[in-house]
């Protein structure tokens, strides 16, 4: 069975830095692309970023790149994102999901990232 | 970049059909086959029902169909059920910048 499990999400101040987890199991996460999605409260679904198999290769929403830095380590089935000057706005549940083809096949439960002072 | 737009909400009677729209552009929708919906109930992660326009994962029953013609794209659901009553959204590939970009949401109800 295909399990995505995320973790690291929490309550944050304005400007600090956060990295979010995901754990895969149940598939060969060495051989598919992943990706991140975030969805504030209340609100629609935002893609974020995602990386191919060996990380050669990253993509971001061009409205944030520059703060987030997606990342993966294929020996302990794991998915990263890293998130820099964290802003009011990055309010929101991050889901991590795998890539099938041009397609999100499989969802984590999602991990909230609440940034208040 | 803006969302796809997507209706608020629509609403049917159980066994009835209802149909989402998800208008974009010839840079997203319009360019690319790539379209997929997703189901969203509330609490809950989103969960592929559709992909690539009209394919369904394995899993999906039949009721749930997806179309495309020109910059718009559709999700079908036949023989409406109580469990279908949930927030869907659409999704599409748009390209080497942006890559993807997702619908605005629909509310479904079954009254």
């Amino acid at each position: 069975e295909v399990q995505l499990v995320e973790s690291g999400g929490g309550l944050v101040q304005p400007g600090g830095s956060l990295r979010l987890s995901c754990t895969a199991s149940g598939f060969d996460f060495n051989s598919y692309w992943m990706t991140w999605v975030r969805q504030a409260p209340g609100m629609g679904l935002e893609w974020v970023a995602n990386i191919n198999p060996d990380a050669s290769d990253r993509s971001y929403v061009p409205s944030l790149k520059g703060r987030f830095t997606i990342s993966r380590d294929n020996a302990r089935n794991s998915l990263y994102l890293q998130i820099n000057g964290l802003r009011d706005e990055d309010t929101a549940i991050y889901y991590c999901a795998r890539h099938y083809n041009w397609n999100f096949d499989y969802w984590g439960q999602g991990a909230l990232v609440t940034v208040s002072s | 970049q803006s969302a796809l737009t997507q209706p608020r909400s629509v609403s049917g009677s159980p066994g009835q059909s209802v149909t989402i729209s998800c208008t974009g552009t010839s840079s997203d929708v319009g360019a690319y086959t790539y379209v997929s919906w997703y189901q969203q109930h509330p609490g809950k992660a989103p969960k592929l029902v559709i992909f690539d326009v009209n394919k369904r994962p394995s899993g999906v029953p039949d009721r749930f169909s997806g179309s495309k013609s020109g910059n718009t794209a559709s999700l079908t659901i036949s023989g409406l059920q109580a469990d279908d009553e949930a927030d869907y959204y659409c999704c599409s590939f748009a390209g080497g910048y942006i890559f993807y970009v997702f619908g605005t949401g629909t509310t479904v109800t079954v009254l």
